[in-house]
């Protein structure tokens, strides 16, 4: 069984200042690992991805994320937020092999002007 | 990529009645997914559809509530069937294109029963 965490539901940010959102996962297997964006009454927009090859991943909007295979960890980093990145950020996680994913909780990211 | 329409939008259903939603891909798709979302929730997978076998359902998500069709690879339906409040969520399909990784969703089908 595989599961993801975000530890923080909301976070608040001041606007132009940097922003990391974390997640952990755990699996047996080796995986692929995704951030999603939701913006307010919206669908899911894929923002980066992890398969294989270098760790640091960059997506759309500036958003970066680095997975850490020991720590298991793929957390979410933009070094200067602006308000329109106000959204939900869901971290997923696929199995080799598998095609579901698994969400986790989301964190809900607001920005203040 | 894949360019992913749902219908309806949204909607406001009375309880007891069954509400079919609409999922239509740009590209040939083998496998779609049915997911859920609750108010204020992440996202619960319902069921996987693939063209020509019967759908996947996952643990708590039966057939008779939430039937699927999968009449091409282009298409699929879900159905809320007997709605009661608690179904009210927003419902959205994904794909995932052959060769590739990753799922890319529809805008979703929102959905209020009174």
């Amino acid at each position: 069984a595989q599961s993801v965490t975000q530890l923080d539901s909301q976070v608040p940010v001041f606007e132009e200042a940097p922003v990391e959102l974390r997640c952990n996962y755990s699996s047996s297997v080796s995986v692929y690992l995704f951030w999603y964006v939701q913006y307010p009454n919206q669908g899911l927009q894929l923002l980066l991805k992890y398969l294989s090859g270098s760790t640091l991943v960059k997506g759309i909007n500036g958003f970066e994320a680095e997975f850490n295979k020991s720590q298991t960890s793929f957390h979410l980093r933009k070094p200067s937020v602006h308000i329109s990145d106000t959204a939900e950020y869901f971290c997923a996680v696929r199995d080799f092999g598998n095609e579901k994913l698994t969400f986790g909780t989301g964190t809900r990211l607001t920005i203040i002007p | 990529s894949a360019v992913i329409s749902q219908k309806p939008s949204r909607d406001i259903c009375q309880r007891g009645t069954s509400l079919t939603i609409q999922c239509q891909v740009d590209s040939q798709v083998t496998m779609m997914f049915w997911y859920r979302q609750q108010p204020g929730q992440s996202l619960t997978l319902i069921a996987t559809a693939n063209q020509g076998s019967e759908a996947t359902y996952e643990s708590g998500f039966v057939i008779d509530k939430f039937p699927i069709s999968r009449p091409n690879l282009t298409f699929s339906t879900l159905t809320v069937s007997n709605m009661s409040p608690e179904d009210s969520s927003i419902y959205l399909c994904s794909v995932a294109p052959s060769g590739q990784e990753t799922q890319y969703f529809g805008p979703g089908t929102r959905l209020l029963v009174l």
